[in-house]
């Protein structure tokens, strides 16, 4: 009973690498969803797909790419990490866009760029 | 756009104790739905309670109830019989029941602390 998995748990990276975190889901959900989580801000939307084949850009886009590879797989890319990317990165998944079921998340990913 | 503020950064309660957490939101939409997070130390994010904007019965699950309060826009998390394991940093979101993907809006989170 998996749920959502992240990998990897933990990263450090240096400015100007690049790297992919990655997430699956085995619940079959429609939605899926990248959030950050900075001290003091709560958790922000960073992309989001609604639904296979679809991707939209949420609160803090800027210096991120998705990709939905398929139903299960979505996955974040950082293409060139800046120290302000330093933060904890949480997928989580949903039944579907518009109702009162709950959004299911990974463990998180703490990602350091120095 | 909508937002959620949570004015409490800390709280604290002694164990067996009873406390409330304070959580507003700004909405132009009437129906919608409202959750309480709960993130312990080992970091999962952990659904507490959630609250329909159409439904006026609060909803309550064991120790935990809300007071939704929609004119308000006011939406707090009680928690009754307060045990160590409740420890944790508490959130509340906010998803439209229209068509915006099914996003959550976060507040910026209330730290609980139990005494024992």
């Amino acid at each position: 009973n998996a749920g959502v998995t992240q990998t990897p748990k933990f990263q450090v990276l240096k400015t100007g690498q690049s790297m992919t975190l990655q997430c699956a889901q085995d619940m079959n959900h429609n939605s899926m969803y990248w959030y950050r989580q900075d001290p003091g801000m709560g958790l922000r939307l960073i992309y989001y797909s609604a639904s296979e084949g679809t991707t939209d850009k949420g609160e803090v886009p800027n210096g991120y790419n998705v990709s939905r590879l398929n139903k299960r797989e979505f996955s974040l890319r950082l293409e060139s990490a800046a120290p302000s990317q330093t933060s904890v990165y949480f997928c989580a998944s949903s039944e579907s866009r518009a109702s009162n079921q709950p959004q299911h998340f990974g463990d998180g990913t703490r990602l350091s760029i120095l | 756009a909508q937002t959620v503020t949570q004015s409490q950064p800390e709280m604290s309660v002694q164990e067996a104790e009873t406390v409330t957490l304070s959580c507003t939101y700004d909405t132009s939409e009437s129906d919608y739905y409202l959750f309480w997070y709960k993130q312990p130390p080992s970091r999962q994010m952990i659904l507490v309670i959630r609250q329909e904007a159409y439904k006026q019965q609060n909803a309550t699950e064991n120790r935990f109830s809300v007071n939704f309060q929609k004119a308000a826009k006011s939406f707090s998390l009680k928690i009754s019989d307060s045990q160590l394991g409740d420890a944790a940093m508490y959130f509340c979101a906010y998803r439209s029941a229209y068509n915006q993907g099914g996003k959550l809006i976060f507040g910026q989170g209330t730290e609980l602390s139990v005494k024992p």
